[in-house]
């Protein structure tokens, strides 16, 4: 258990619909980080905030956004959403801000665009 | 953009062969991490490399840094089907107040018993 927590962990939906991915940090982290992993691709570096601010931003769509509460949980809202969207999206954490150390990944939150 | 290779896509061994994945980045990286994913799991940590020409190991897991800081190897000595799975290289490059941790593509091992 990486102390990681993704929700929901799968989803069902339709094009054209929206939906929201959460994560919780460890405890103490203050960087979140998005990756989106399609079949036999790599992960997709998406986005990442630091203690609620963006910190770096990667090839993260238009239709994409995110953001980090104050205590530290984020959000990725995916918006209009199309057939190529369905893929496991990764929430990871670590305790700094420019990515000097590890990332500990979540289980992934597993969307499936109809 | 910035871009982070990993050759082989796929590595079929014989359990007690050896295997080697490789990472080449297209600029002058600050760190580079590997990560191994588990069938149906998560990407976990193994290694930071820091240094240029830094070599460091792990039982049977041997991490290289090259000496341009643009390349690295992971290397696994007398595979075992443990050792199934995805290894990713991660390389970080700092800018302006952040820095972005591009992962490559993936070597996926198999090791047949």
């Amino acid at each position: 258990d990486s102390g990681v927590t993704q929700t929901p962990k799968h989803l069902i939906t339709a094009t054209g619909q929206r939906v929201t991915l959460r994560c919780s940090p460890r405890s103490g982290d203050l960087s979140v980080y998005w990756y989106q992993q399609s079949l036999d691709q790599g992960l997709q570096f998406l986005i990442q905030y630091y203690n609620g601010e963006e910190r770096a931003k990667g090839n993260i769509l238009e239709r994409f956004s995110a953001q980090q509460f104050p205590d530290l949980h984020s959000e990725l809202n995916l918006s209009s959403l199309e057939l190529g969207d369905s893929a496991l999206y990764f929430c990871a954490s670590s305790e700094r801000g420019q990515n000097t150390g590890e990332l500990f990944f979540g289980e992934g939150s597993r969307l499936t665009v109809l | 953009g910035q871009q982070v290779m990993q050759i082989p896509q796929y590595q079929h061994v014989q359990e007690g062969e050896d295997f080697t994945t490789y990472c080449n980045s297209s600029t002058t990286l600050s760190n580079i991490q590997w990560y191994k994913q588990r069938p149906g799991g998560h990407p976990v940590f193994l290694i930071q490399l820091v240094k240029s020409g830094e070599v460091k190991k792990q039982k049977r897991l041997t991490f290289q840094f090259g000496e341009a800081k643009k390349n690295s190897s992971l290397h696994i000595t007398a595979t075992q089907t443990t050792d199934v799975g995805t290894y990713f290289c991660a390389g970080l490059r700092i800018y302006n107040q952040g820095g972005k941790l591009i992962f490559g593509q993936g070597t996926e091992l198999s090791v047949k018993p």
